[in-house]
């Protein structure tokens, strides 16, 4: 099956630098989506991309769909303590095909 | 606008016995879906229901596993009987139709569950 590669497993940054999460696959899909998840809570939706090359913000998020359809990056800019989580980056492959969610990345923020 | 709801919060039994999880989705969701997510990973889609309907149930264990919808509502996952890999998050999501691509999937906080 499908499968997303997130790495490192975990990031750990100053609060107020930049971070950026990338997220690769060896397969093609047609929809990527970023979320995110808080500890005890179900991971919640940050960004959704539908378009190669789709550039999308949201607030100090931005994330983009590869051109070749295999990858995404999403990138947080002038961190903040609450950013602190861990973000999957999840896709799939048509309108009915089920979600693959990648493995995640914790990200720590340093004060 | 409530969100998903799910119960017990956290669950602990001994392996070969029994448990039982409930979800009730966000009013007017015809999509619900269970995930179990291991600690590490990332969810992982057990069973899909539209509506009361079975729509894909590809990676539930169902020598185990099973799931209701009974009137197309609430929902409730059963392990039967647990392992010890079974120690998971379960996570119950819904959403409004069947053809959105996940941009519109509300997951619930999960049940944490320990196979002891």
């Amino acid at each position: 099956g499908q499968q997303l590669n997130q790495s490192p497993q975990s990031m750990f940054i100053q609060e107020g630098e930049d971070v950026s999460m990338n997220c690769t696959s060896s397969s093609i899909f047609n929809t990527w989506l970023w979320y995110k998840q808080d500890p005890g809570e179900g991971p919640v939706l940050l960004i959704a991309l539908y378009k190669a090359g789709e550039l999308t913000s949201n607030g100090r998020l931005t994330a983009q769909f590869g051109i070749t359809r295999k990858d995404s990056f999403l990138n947080i800019s002038a961190s903040i303590p609450s950013d602190v989580g861990i973000y999957f980056c999840a896709g799939n492959t048509g309108a009915n095909s089920k979600l693959t969610f990648g493995k995640g990345i914790t990200l720590s923020v340093r004060p | 606008e409530a969100g998903v709801a799910q119960s017990p919060r956290y669950k602990i039994i001994e392996k070969r016995q029994s448990v039982a999880f409930w979800c009730n989705p966000i009013s007017g969701h015809a999509t619900l879906y269970w995930y179990q997510q291991i600690l590490g990973q990332g969810p992982k889609l057990l069973i899909q229901f539209q509506n009361n309907g079975v729509v894909d149930d590809s990676q539930l264990p169902k020598d185990r596993f099973s799931a209701e919808r009974l009137k197309g509502v609430d929902s409730t996952l059963k392990i039967q009987p647990a392992k010890l890999e079974d120690s998971a998050v379960y996570l119950c999501a819904s959403s409004a139709g069947l053809r959105d691509r996940g941009e519109k999937l509300f997951f619930g906080s999960g049940t944490q569950l320990s196979v002891l």
